[in-house]
C-alpha cells in the first residue's frame, strides 16, 4: 500500500518570504505521479503542480516550484513570494499509473502573515 | 482543466433517511472518484465510479451504504444509505484526465446527520 506523510501539520509564512513543505512516500511502484494540492476555506481543492516520476526535472508553476527526490521518496513543495491568499491547507498526493486512485497526505496547514 | 458541479452543497439529514449526491464534468473524462473528507482532516477515496459498471469500493465502504451509479462519462451519484450522525462529512467528486494525468475536484457536499 501506498502512504503519503507530511510531518508539518502547520506552518507559517510572513508575506513576500518563501516556505517550503515536506512531503515524503512509500511504495514499490515505479510509474506514478505526485501532486499538490491546495484547499483554501472555501474548501473547494485546486491542483497547484504535478510532477511525473519518470521526469528528473522538477516541475515548476509561477511562484511554485517542487524538490523531487526519487530515491530518497521526498517531493517537497517551495512557494516563494508568498501572498495572502496563499493561505490554505496543502495535500501532498500519490497516484499510481496501474490504478489511477490518489492517496492523501494528512495535509499541512499553510497560514502567511502580512 | 474540467469544471466539476456537486448537488446540494450541504445539507441536514435526519437519522436512518438517505441522501443522493449528483456530480457533473463539464467535458468527457476517463475516470470518475468519490471521496469524504472529515472536517480538518485530509481525504479518504470511497470508490471508483465506473461506467456502465459497478463501482470499485475501498476497504471499509460497501455497496449497500454508498451506492454509486456513472450512467454516462460525465455525470455520477453516491447515495450514502441509512445515515448516521458517523456520516457527517464532506463528500468530494473528482474526475482524472488521463491524456494530461490531472485530477480535479467539485466543490463538496457538506452532510449533516442529525
Amino acid at each position: 500500500a501506498q502512504t503519503v506523510t507530511q510531518s508539518q501539520p502547520e506552518m507559517s509564512v510572513q508575506e513576500a518570504e518563501t516556505v517550503t513543505l515536506s512531503c515524503t512516500y512509500d511504495t514499490s511502484e515505479n510509474n506514478y505521479y505526485l501532486f499538490w494540492y491546495k484547499q483554501p476555506p472555501s474548501r473547494q481543492m485546486i491542483l497547484v503542480i504535478r510532477q511525473e516520476a519518470y521526469k528528473q526535472q522538477n516541475a515548476t508553476e509561477n511562484r511554485f516550484s517542487v524538490n523531487f527526490q526519487k530515491a530518497a521518496k521526498s517531493f517537497s513543495l517551495k512557494i516563494s513570494d508568498s501572498q495572502l491568499g496563499d493561505t490554505a491547507m496543502y495535500f501532498c498526493a500519490f497516484m499510481k499509473r496501474s490504478t489511477n486512485d490518489m492517496r492523501f497526505g494528512a495535509g499541512t496547514r499553510l497560514t502567511v502573515k502580512p | 482543466s474540467a469544471v466539476i458541479s456537486q448537488k446540494p452543497s450541504r445539507d441536514i439529514c435526519q437519522r436512518g433517511t438517505s441522501l443522493t449526491i449528483q456530480c457533473q464534468v463539464d467535458s468527457q473524462v476517463t475516470m470518475m472518484f468519490w471521496y469524504r473528507q472529515q472536517p480538518g482532516q485530509s481525504l479518504t477515496l470511497i470508490a471508483t465510479a465506473n461506467q456502465g459498471s459497478e463501482a470499485t469500493y475501498e476497504s471499509g465502504f460497501v455497496i449497500d451504504k454508498f451506492p454509486i451509479s456513472r450512467p454516462n462519462l460525465t455525470f455520477s451519484t453516491l447515495t450514502v444509505s441509512n445515515m448516521s450522525p458517523e456520516d457527517s462529512s464532506i463528500y468530494l467528486c473528482s474526475a482524472l484526465r488521463l491524456d494530461s494525468y490531472e485530477q480535479y475536484f467539485g466543490p463538496g457536499t457538506r452532510l449533516t446527520v442529525t
